[in-house]
């Protein structure tokens, strides 16, 4: 069983679009998050939410919103996507504070705006 | 601030050598943690380790090492009898007390050659 899903794995579209990614993990954790990783690998964290509460929103576009229906989802839309957005999305989850829990990460989304 | 700097950028061996990934952290706090994870060519992101700014202990798991240095504030990385499936981009990462937050460092690829 996959702890933590993602869908879909690949996403092209044009700029100018909405698009929606999905998360959600199986494992009983209280913490999801949203990491992205640029065309250098370089990962970033922009959200996390704890208990469907938004606990992290680091300077991310407002074109970014995520949005949690319950502990186990934590779904990222985009509006109006922009070149810059082109990148594999990582979501990931732990039981808690990252400090104590190992973060499982899912496979991620490449989304390629074009 | 808090930073993790990778300065190797890529590193290639030759199977069966010997190879340290440098990891460098930056942070005011006196408690913090340290990780590791591995991305192999798939693209997931597998943990390897947690270690705590109070366990200066190395630690050692099968052919992974860690040597934690506080004086130098650094976090490295030795893979002994390195194998062609250790081929993948490693990422050292740290984070604070009571935080959710995983600042990561940029990653070294590590190819290792038959």
């Amino acid at each position: 069983d996959t702890a933590v899903s993602q869908t879909p794995k690949y996403l092209v579209t044009q700029m100018g679009n909405d698009k929606s990614i999905k998360c959600e993990q199986n494992l009983g954790h209280d913490t999801m998050y949203w990491y992205k990783q640029d065309s250098k690998k370089f990962l970033k964290i922009m959200f996390s939410y704890n208990n469907k509460e938004l606990i992290i929103n680091e300077t991310v576009p407002n074109r970014f919103s995520p949005k949690s229906p319950d502990k186990a989802h934590l779904n990222l839309h985009i509006n109006s996507l922009e070149l810059g957005d082109s990148a594999v999305y990582f979501c990931a989850s732990s039981q808690g504070l990252a400090e104590t829990y190992e973060q499982y990460f899912g496979p991620g989304t490449r989304l390629t705006v074009t | 601030a808090q930073k993790v700097t990778q300065a190797q950028t890529e590193i290639s061996v030759v199977e069966k050598e010997d190879v340290t990934l440098d990891c460098v952290y930056e942070t005011r706090d006196t408690t913090y943690y340290l990780f590791w994870y591995k991305q192999p060519p798939s693209g997931e992101l597998v943990f390897l380790i947690r270690r705590n700014s109070f366990d200066e202990q190395n630690e050692i798991s099968g052919r992974y090492s860690w040597n934690f240095q506080k004086s130098t504030s650094s976090f490295n990385f030795t893979i002994t009898a390195s194998q062609v499936v250790d081929s993948a981009v490693y990422f050292c990462a740290l984070t604070m007390d009571s935080s959710y937050k995983l600042i990561f460092g940029s990653g070294t690829r590590l190819l290792v050659r038959p």
